[in-house]
């Protein structure tokens, strides 16, 4: 079975500081997608990455970056330089077998990310 | 624009009675999925299909009910079985680029 972990359940800071949400997955396949989505609260789903099992490159597209390591089982989530309107609830993701996983998405908890003025 | 389309957006339901949640794609997904959310909840899956005329239970399938008798068209039912249907659930369709998920329904029990 697989499981996905963040522990940070709730974080505020203050805007233009940096800010990084953990996620440790769990899986014995070897072949497997992460995903980052963001949910505001009108409550849709905001896809924001996905990265296969065997692409352990770190990414950055603007503010956000994010760091996967195999051999820690985690793949984080980097907003550089916060702004107001990235206070959302972030949820980390994870699907396995090739072709994306047709057998769903299970995903962490949620980390409740509050960037104050 | 293609997309996930859920209605209604908000549902409110009498304790004991049936009702089903549309879900509609025009992605050509062959698979599709529903979700559900609880406050401080990550998603939990419903069930979901891979195929017309066929389905799987997820992880959390008791008390709901689903069919899939078009590509386009993956709808649940929330039956009087389900003991605490108050949720807000979202459908999703995969395919080449990943996952797309539906604006969701908010289903409230009175």
């Amino acid at each position: 079975a697989q499981k996905v972990t963040q522990a940070q359940t709730e974080i505020s800071v203050v805007e233009k500081e940096d800010v990084t949400l953990d996620c440790v997955y769990e899986t014995r396949d070897t072949t497997y997608y992460l995903f980052w989505y963001k949910q505001p609260p009108s409550g849709e789903l905001v896809f924001l990455i996905r990265r296969n099992s065997f692409d352990e490159q770190n990414e950055i597209s603007g503010r956000y970056s994010w760091n996967f390591q195999k051999s820690t089982s985690s793949f984080n989530f980097t907003i550089t330089a916060s702004q107001v309107v990235d206070s959302a609830v972030y949820f980390c993701a994870l699907s396995v077998g090739s072709g994306g996983g047709a057998d769903g998405l299970t995903f962490g908890k949620g980390t409740h990310l509050i960037i104050q003025p | 624009d293609g997309g996930i389309t859920q209605s209604p957006k908000y549902l409110f339901r009498k304790e004991g009675q049936n009702v089903t949640l549309s879900c509609e794609q025009n992605l050509n997904h062959d698979a599709m999925y529903w979700y559900r959310q609880d406050p401080g909840q990550g998603l939990r899956l419903i069930y979901y299909s891979q195929i017309v005329n066929d389905f799987q239970k997820g992880d959390i399938a008791e008390g709901y009910s689903v069919s899939r008798e078009k590509k386009e068209s993956f709808p649940l039912t929330v039956t009087s079985a389900q003991k605490n249907p108050t949720a807000f659930y979202l459908c999703a369709g995969q395919g080449a680029g990943g996952y797309t998920f539906g604006s969701g329904t908010r289903l409230t029990v009175v």
